[in-house]
């Protein structure tokens, strides 16, 4: 079962910075916490993972809170071409048992 | 270049019959995975294999049966397919920790 649950829906205009919520208030000292995405029906994509600290990178930037029971993934100029489901995912990296679980994730809809 | 690829794309077959789903990843990666996502478009695992060896197998019906020849392949079998077995069929691989890499699915339709 997936530990995170999300918003199923959310709506951003062109341009603007989506901000998606994720909670994990079960989550342990050991997992990370993951953000992938799936475009209509293409395989998911990776975009960011963290532990604990806030992380950036070319596609997002990942809020954790200091109790780490939940986290806000943000695209800061959200296109057209963002729009699809996002799934917020704990994971335990312990090398080669560590799988992906994923929940409903949030349909994200960047509209114009 | 495609990182982790599978092959068929689409796969259209009747009840009953065997059918196979390819998948080769270039990544160097030592696991490889197997994903289901069915109508409901809920992605769930069904297999894990590290460096050919069976490391998870999430009560997968024993009609689907993988096989891993070597540590960039990895294959899934299904047997007497039913029309439960429609959905579409993900590949994925990583390496210790790094994220997972999928393919982009095969489509599997059972009629």
């Amino acid at each position: 079962d997936a530990k995170t649950t999300q918003p199923p829906s959310m709506d951003c205009a062109e341009g603007r910075a989506a901000n998606l919520p994720c909670n994990h208030s079960t989550i342990s000292g050991n997992e990370y916490v993951y953000w992938y995405r799936q475009i209509h029906s293409q395989g998911p994509q990776y975009i960011i993972h963290g532990l604990k600290n806030n992380e950036t990178n070319e596609m997002a930037s990942l809020i954790i809170t200091e109790d780490r029971k939940s986290s806000t993934l943000i695209l800061p100029h959200a296109t057209l071409r963002d729009t699809a489901v996002y799934y917020c995912i704990v994971r335990v990296n312990t090398g080669t048992a560590s799988k992906l679980t994923f929940g409903t994730g949030t349909r994200l809809q960047v509209t114009l | 270049d495609t990182a982790v690829s599978q092959t068929p794309k689409y796969l259209v077959t009747q009840m009953g019959n065997d059918k196979s789903i390819k998948c080769e990843q270039n990544l160097g990666h030592d696991t490889m995975y197997w994903y289901k996502q069915d109508s409901k478009k809920f992605l769930k695992i069904m297999f894990s294999y590290n460096n050919k060896e069976l490391i998870i197998n999430e009560t997968v019906p024993n009609r689907f049966s993988p096989k891993s020849p070597d540590k960039a392949h990895l294959n899934l079998h299904i047997n007497s397919l039913e029309l439960g077995d429609s959905a579409v069929y993900f590949c994925a691989s990583s390496q210790g920790e790094t994220p997972l890499h999928f393919g982009n699915g095969t489509r599997l339709t059972v009629t």
